[in-house]
C-alpha cells in the first residue's frame, strides 16, 4: 500500500531556532501534500495545502512567514517552523493523496515537536 | 457553514459491537473517509464511502446515506487494540476534506 515517511518522528529544540520536517511519498508521486496540526485531544488542524511545484495554501490564521513549506518534487515536501517558540510545540503530520480527487489521504507518522 | 458531528467518547466491552455515527452538513459531498488514531500517533486510512449502502471490510463495516447526511462505523468483535479515536471526514463540492473532531473508543475488558 502506499507509505508516507515522515522524518523526524520527533523533536526538541530550543527557543528561536528553526527546525525542519520532511514528508516524502515512497511509493507513488503525490501531487498533493497536507500538513497539519494536531493539540492534545483535539482533531486535525489543516495548516497549509502544498502542490507540487507552486506555492503552498495556507489556512486563515497560519503564519505563512513562521511555516515554511516547499514542495519541490512529486515525492518531498517539507515544513520549516522558523524562529519557534514554545507555543509552536504541536504534533506536526504530513499527508499525501495519489492519483485522483477522492482518493484517501495517506499520512506520514507524525512530528512531535517541542521548543524549550 | 460546514458542520461533522460525531460523539465525542464512546464505551464497550471487548467481544462486543460498536456504531460510531456522523452527520455531516457540507457544501456538497465527494465522498465520506473514516480513519482510525492511536493516541500519539497519525491517522490511518480504514474506508471510503461516495455511494449509499454498507461496505464491509473484515470486522469493520461503513455504510453512508447521503441523503440524510449520515454515516456511521461499525466494529465488530471488539479488541483491546481497537481503543483508539475514530475521524470522519467529508470531502466537499470543491474536494477539500473537512474533518471531524473524532470520537474516542474506550474498550473494556
Amino acid at each position: 500500500g502506499a507509505v508516507v515517511s515522515q522524518h523526524p518522528s520527533w523533536v526538541i529544540c530550543k527557543s528561536g531556532t528553526s527546525v525542519k520536517i520532511e514528508c516524502r511519498s515512497l511509493d507513488f508521486q503525490a501531487t498533493t501534500m497536507f500538513w497539519y496540526r494536531q493539540f492534545p485531544k483535539q482533531s486535525l488542524m489543516l495548516m497549509a495545502t502544498s502542490n507540487e511545484g507552486s506555492k503552498a495554501t495556507y489556512e486563515q490564521g497560519v503564519e505563512k512567514d513562521k511555516f515554511l513549506i516547499n514542495h519541490a518534487s512529486l515525492t518531498l515536501s517539507t515544513l520549516t517552523v522558523t524562529s519557534a517558540h514554545p507555543e509552536d510545540s504541536s504534533f506536526y503530520i504530513c499527508s499525501a493523496t495519489g492519483q485522483g480527487e477522492s482518493s484517501p489521504l495517506h499520512f506520514g507518522n507524525g512530528t512531535r515537536l517541542t521548543v524549550t | 457553514g460546514q458542520n461533522i458531528d460525531q460523539p465525542t467518547e464512546m464505551t464497550a466491552t471487548e467481544g462486543a459491537i460498536v456504531q460510531i455515527n456522523c452527520t455531516y452538513q457540507t457544501s456538497g459531498f465527494n465522498g465520506l473517509f473514516w480513519y482510525q488514531q492511536h493516541a500519539g500517533e497519525a491517522p490511518t486510512f480504514l474506508s471510503y464511502n461516495v455511494l449509499d449502502g454498507l461496505e464491509e471490510k473484515g470486522r469493520f463495516s461503513s455504510f453512508l446515506s447521503r441523503s440524510k447526511g449520515y454515516s456511521y462505523l461499525l466494529l465488530k468483535e471488539l479488541q483491546m487494540k481497537d481503543s483508539a479515536s475514530y475521524l470522519c471526514a467529508v470531502t466537499d463540492s470543491n474536494y477539500q476534506l473537512i474533518w471531524g473532531a473524532g470520537t474516542k473508543l474506550i474498550i473494556k475488558p
